[in-house]
C-alpha cells in the first residue's frame, strides 16, 4: 500500500462547477499538507499549505485536513477552464523535513 | 511568477556529451533540492543541499552530479547518461531546518532528452 492515496482521475467538470480532490494517507505523523498545481510540461506550483487539521482558504481555493481519519481534500470552487491541470497531494511529518510524501497527482479539465 | 529560475528550458543531449542545469532561487531559502518527474508521475527527489551541504542522496546514480556554489545557486552536472533519464527536472528551494515551514517552491523545470 502507497503511503499517500490519490484518485489518479482524469477528473472533468464543466465550467463553473465545484471540483473536488482528495487524499488519503497512512502515516499518523504526518502534520504538514501542501496541494501544488502542475500544467502540461510546467513545474509544479504550490496553492495551499496547511498545518494539522482544520480548514484553509484561499480565494477559491480550500484546503481541508481530517488527521482522524487521515483524509486531505481540496475543493476548486466556480471553476474555470485556466484551473485545467493535474493537482499533486504532498506531506511530511515535521516542518524540518526535507522529504515530502507525494500523491500520484489527479488531472482536471473544466469544459467551457 | 516563479523565483526559482531554472536554464536551459530544453536539452537535448547524446549519450557520450556532458552538459549542466542551474537552478537559481531568489527568496532567502537555505535548503535546495533535484528532482526528476517522468510523464504522469509525481516528482522524484533526487538531492537535497541545506545550508550548501549535501544532505540527501537518494541512492542516483553518479551520471547525476550535484554542485551547490553558493547558497542561491544549484548545478547539476550531467555525463554519460542513458535514455531512461529522459525527464522533467525540476529545482525546489525551501526554507533550512528550523525555520518552522518546509513548503517547497519548484522551479519550471528543465525538460531533457537522452538521445
Amino acid at each position: 500500500q502507497k503511503e499517500v492515496e490519490q484518485d489518479p482521475g482524469p477528473l472533468s467538470v464543466p465550467e463553473g462547477a465545484i471540483v473536488s480532490l482528495n487524499c488519503t494517507y497512512s502515516n499518523s505523523a504526518f502534520q504538514y499538507f501542501m496541494w501544488y498545481r502542475q500544467y502540461s510540461r510546467k513545474g509544479p506550483e504550490l496553492l495551499m499549505y496547511t498545518y494539522s487539521s482544520g480548514n484553509k482558504e484561499d480565494g477559491r481555493f480550500t484546503a481541508q485536513v481530517d488527521k482522524s481519519s487521515k483524509y486531505i481534500s481540496l475543493f476548486i470552487r466556480d471553476s474555470q477552464p485556466s484551473d485545467s491541470a493535474t493537482y499533486l497531494c504532498a506531506m511530511s511529518a515535521g516542518s524540518n523535513d526535507y522529504k515530502l510524501s507525494f500523491g500520484a497527482g489527479t488531472t482536471v479539465t473544466v469544459r467551457a | 511568477d516563479t523565483e526559482v529560475t531554472q536554464t536551459p528550458k530544453h536539452l537535448v543531449m547524446g549519450m557520450t556529451n556532458k552538459k549542466s542545469l542551474k537552478c537559481e532561487q531568489h527568496m532567502g531559502h537555505r535548503a535546495m533540492y533535484w528532482y526528476k518527474q517522468k510523464a504522469k508521475k509525481p516528482p522524484e527527489l533526487m538531492f537535497v543541499y541545506s545550508y550548501e551541504k549535501l544532505s540527501i542522496n537518494e541512492s542516483v546514480p553518479s551520471r547525476f552530479s550535484p554542485e551547490c556554489p553558493n547558497s542561491s545557486l544549484l548545478n547539476l552536472h550531467l555525463h554519460a547518461l542513458q535514455p531512461e533519464d529522459s525527464a522533467l527536472y525540476l529545482c525546489a528551494s525551501s526554507q533550512g531546518p528550523g525555520e518552522g515551514r518546509n513548503e517547497q517552491f519548484f522551479g519550471p523545470g528543465t525538460r531533457l532528452t537522452v538521445l
